[in-house]
């Protein structure tokens, strides 16, 4: 079964930039998505196809899907960024979703 | 305002039933693919299931094949998960999330969940 793999922790200190990586076999070739859940709340969608925002999603999100890896980009990280961020892809034939483990963004 | 609330969360024992639902409002419910997916104590999120806009086609993680079956009725807004075979892994936060109208993309609004403990 297809997987996505993520870093279980990643620091950043305020105002730099944060890489998020989720790697998979030929994931540049899917669609990849990003949620963004912090404590006691539910997953917001922060970057999908890709490197689409949403509606109301800060500019300092960014994405990028090339290869084997897709990547979570915050530009001038804040302390609010700080919380837990999800990849997922889909594949079409087997009608599956696939979430990557999550990764802990602690700003400091 | 896209609102999804989940309900139907309980305490259970091992082998046991119960149904999940999600009332869904602020969105023309039949146009779009809905999900369930859950996330046990401290860990990640897990896919557990999608319904097609019109219910005419459904899948399932293979941890929940044969043991859950999700439905909607369109008429009334409303997304259910039928849970038989309960066991304790199944112990979870249940969230409900609205997709598109492709029947697999990303998950644009997300409920509160419900929570499913199944006990030994």
């Amino acid at each position: 079964s297809y997987e996505l793999t993520q870093p279980p922790s990643l620091s950043v200190s305020p105002g730099q930039t944060a890489n998020i990586p989720c790697s998979g076999d030929k994931l540049g070739d899917k669609f990849a998505c990003w949620y963004q859940q912090k404590p006691g709340q539910s997953p917001v969608l922060v970057i999908y196809q890709d490197n689409e925002r949403p509606s109301g999603i800060p500019e300092r999100f960014s994405g990028s899907n090339s290869g084997n890896t897709a990547t979570l980009t915050i530009s001038g990280t804040q302390a609010m960024d700080e919380a837990d961020y999800y990849c997922q892809a889909w594949d079409s034939s087997s009608v599956t979703v696939i979430f990557g483990g999550g990764t802990k963004l602690t700003v400091l | 305002e896209v609102q999804l609330v989940e309900s139907g969360g309980v305490v259970v024992q091992a082998g046991g039933s119960l149904r999940l639902s999600c009332a869904a409002s602020g969105f023309s419910f039949d146009d779009y693919t809905m999900y369930w997916v859950r996330q046990a104590p401290g860990r990640g999120l897990e896919w557990v299931s999608l319904i097609s806009w019109d219910g005419g086609s459904t899948n399932y993680a293979d941890s929940v094949k044969g043991r859950l079956t999700v439905s909607r009725d369109n008429s009334k807004n409303s997304l259910y998960l039928q849970m038989n075979s309960l066991r304790t892994e199944d112990t979870a936060l249940y969230y409900c999330a609205k997709g598109e109208r492709e029947l697999v993309t990303h998950m644009d609004a997300w409920g509160k969940g419900t929570t499913v403990t199944v006990s030994s």
